[in-house]
């Protein structure tokens, strides 16, 4: 595998449930992101992580809880989601958090029914 | 960030030149100027920066006007594949944490056959 993978890329959940998004960069880097895009909405950063230490969350609400366990691996976790936080979210590589050029993956596209 | 405006949609026709405009009449002189496309489907992808002079790589030209005010993205011979949004992005090369790119709404192009 190379570049950025997201695991699920589709995913259906309800209110209640908890589940994980996983991210995997193979690019040796050592910054990753999470975003959410929703539908006719631009891109909107979610949180940083610089050499596995979180160094930024927009305001994201709890719901939504991040882990970094290595430089390589990236998770969202999710619980008592809301319909409104169905969106493509979006994973992101750089060399560090200081430099210009971002990798993403493909997304993932979850529903909250 | 300071701000960006692009227009919402551009046409072209395959194997023609595009120039793809970008206002930023606030722009700072620590702010790079960065562009991403976003393939339907797909995460968005790099395609180049810059901070004063004028740019080329392998993908595109990045031509930055003298006062840096304005920004135009040249792609010198369109394919269907180029069909996508294009984002451009300022990045404030001062922040010591994060690597924050607020993306805009960007242009649609459209590549006709």
């Amino acid at each position: 595998e190379t570049g950025v993978t997201q695991t699920p890329r589709h995913l259906v959940m309800g209110m209640t449930n908890k589940k994980s998004l996983k991210c995997e960069q193979h690019l040796g880097h050592n910054a990753m992101y999470w975003y959410k895009q929703s539908a006719k909405k631009p891109l909107e950063l979610m949180f940083v992580y610089n050499f596995k230490e979180q160094t930024e969350n927009n305001s994201v609400p709890s719901r939504f809880s991040p882990e970094c366990p290595n430089s390589s691996h990236l998770f969202l976790h999710l619980h008592t989601l809301q319909p409104e936080d169905s969106a493509l979210y979006l994973c992101a590589s750089s060399q560090d958090s200081s430099y210009n050029e971002q990798f993403f993956g493909p997304g993932t596209r979850l529903t909250v029914l | 960030d300071a701000k960006t405006t692009q227009p919402n949609s551009m046409e072209s026709n395959e194997e023609e030149p595009v120039h793809l405009p970008c206002n930023h009449s606030t722009i700072s002189g620590t702010d790079y100027i960065h562009w991403y496309r976003q393939l339907p489907s797909q995460g968005p992808e790099y395609v180049i920066h810059g901070l004063t002079s004028n740019v080329n790589n392998r993908m595109a030209s990045l031509a930055i006007a003298e006062d840096r005010k304005s920004s135009t993205l040249i792609l010198h011979r369109a394919t269907l594949r180029d069909a996508a949004v294009y984002y451009c992005i300022l990045r404030d090369v001062s922040e010591t944490s994060g690597s924050r790119l607020t993306f805009g709404e960007g242009t649609q192009l459209t590549v006709n056959p």
